[in-house]
C-alpha cells in the first residue's frame, strides 16, 4: 500500500523559503509515476502546484513557476518543495501524492502558516 | 480563480441522490480525462473517479461519473451521512499547461 507524508516546518516568516518534504512509502518513486505538490488555502479549493517525474522532469503551475522548486531524492524515496519569497497568500495545507493523470494517493496534509 | 465551476453546495436526504457538476471547456474537459475526489476536512483527500467514469477499488458503486462534451457529473446514490464531504472535479487544462481543480462542491445530508 503507497502511502505519502509530509514534513516541515508549520511556520515560515514572510519572505523566507517554505521548505517541505514527502515521503513514500510501500512504492519506489524510481518505478514511476509523477510526484505532486498541491496546496489548498483555508477556505478555498485545491491549487496544483507543480509535479516531478521519476527521471526527474518538472511541470510547474505557470502562476508560481517563478518561485517553486520541486526536486527528488531516490536514495531516500522522498521528493521536496521549495517555495521562496513567501506572503500571507502561501498560507495552506500542503499535500502531496501520486500523479497519473490523476491524484492518488495524497498525504495527510500538512498545515504552513506564514507569518512573523 | 478557478476555470472548472461546481454548484456550491447540494443536499439530500439519506437513501436520495445527488448530482454535482463540473463545467469547462474545450482545453480542459473537452480534451481530457476528469477525476473526482472527496475531501472530508482533516483527512486527505480520497480519488473517486478517475477516467470519467472509473471507480478506483474500494469505492462502492453507490458513486458514478460520467463526461458530456466539456461538462462532467458525478453522481452519488443512496446517500450516507459519511458521504458528508467537499467534492472536487480536477483535469488537466491544456492552455494553462497545469492541473485544475473545480470550485469544489458541499455535500449535506439532511
Amino acid at each position: 500500500q503507497v502511502q505519502l507524508q509530509e514534513s516541515g516546518p508549520g511556520l515560515v516568516k514572510p519572505s523566507e523559503t517554505l521548505s517541505l518534504t514527502c515521503s513514500v512509502s510501500g512504492y519506489s518513486i524510481s518505478s514511476g509515476y509523477q510526484w505532486g505538490w498541491i496546496r489548498q488555502p483555508p477556505g478555498k479549493g485545491p491549487q496544483w502546484i507543480g509535479n516531478i517525474h521519476h527521471s526527474g522532469s518538472t511541470y510547474y503551475n505557470p502562476s508560481l513557476k517563478s518561485r517553486v522548486t520541486i526536486l527528488v531524492d531516490m536514495s531516500k524515496n522522498q521528493f521536496s518543495l521549495k517555495v521562496t519569497s513567501v506572503t500571507a497568500a502561501d498560507t495552506a495545507v500542503y499535500y502531496c501524492a501520486r500523479y497519473g493523470h490523476w491524484f492518488d494517493p495524497w498525504g495527510q496534509g500538512t498545515l504552513v502558516t506564514v507569518s512573523s | 480563480q478557478s476555470v472548472l465551476t461546481q454548484p456550491p453546495s447540494v443536499s439530500a436526504a439519506p437513501g436520495q441522490k445527488v448530482t454535482i457538476s463540473c463545467s469547462g471547456s474545450n482545453s480542459n474537459i473537452g480534451n481530457n480525462y476528469v477525476s473526482w475526489y472527496q475531501h472530508l476536512p482533516g483527512t486527505a483527500p480520497k480519488l473517486l473517479i478517475y477516467e470519467n467514469s472509473k471507480r478506483p477499488s474500494g469505492i462502492p458503486d453507490r458513486f458514478s461519473g460520467s463526461k458530456s462534451g466539456t461538462s462532467a457529473t458525478l453522481g452519488i446514490i443512496g446517500l450516507q451521512t459519511g458521504d458528508e464531504a467537499d467534492y472536487y472535479c480536477g483535469t488537466w487544462d491544456d492552455s494553462l499547461s497545469g492541473y485544475v481543480f473545480g470550485t469544489g462542491t458541499k455535500v449535506t445530508v439532511l
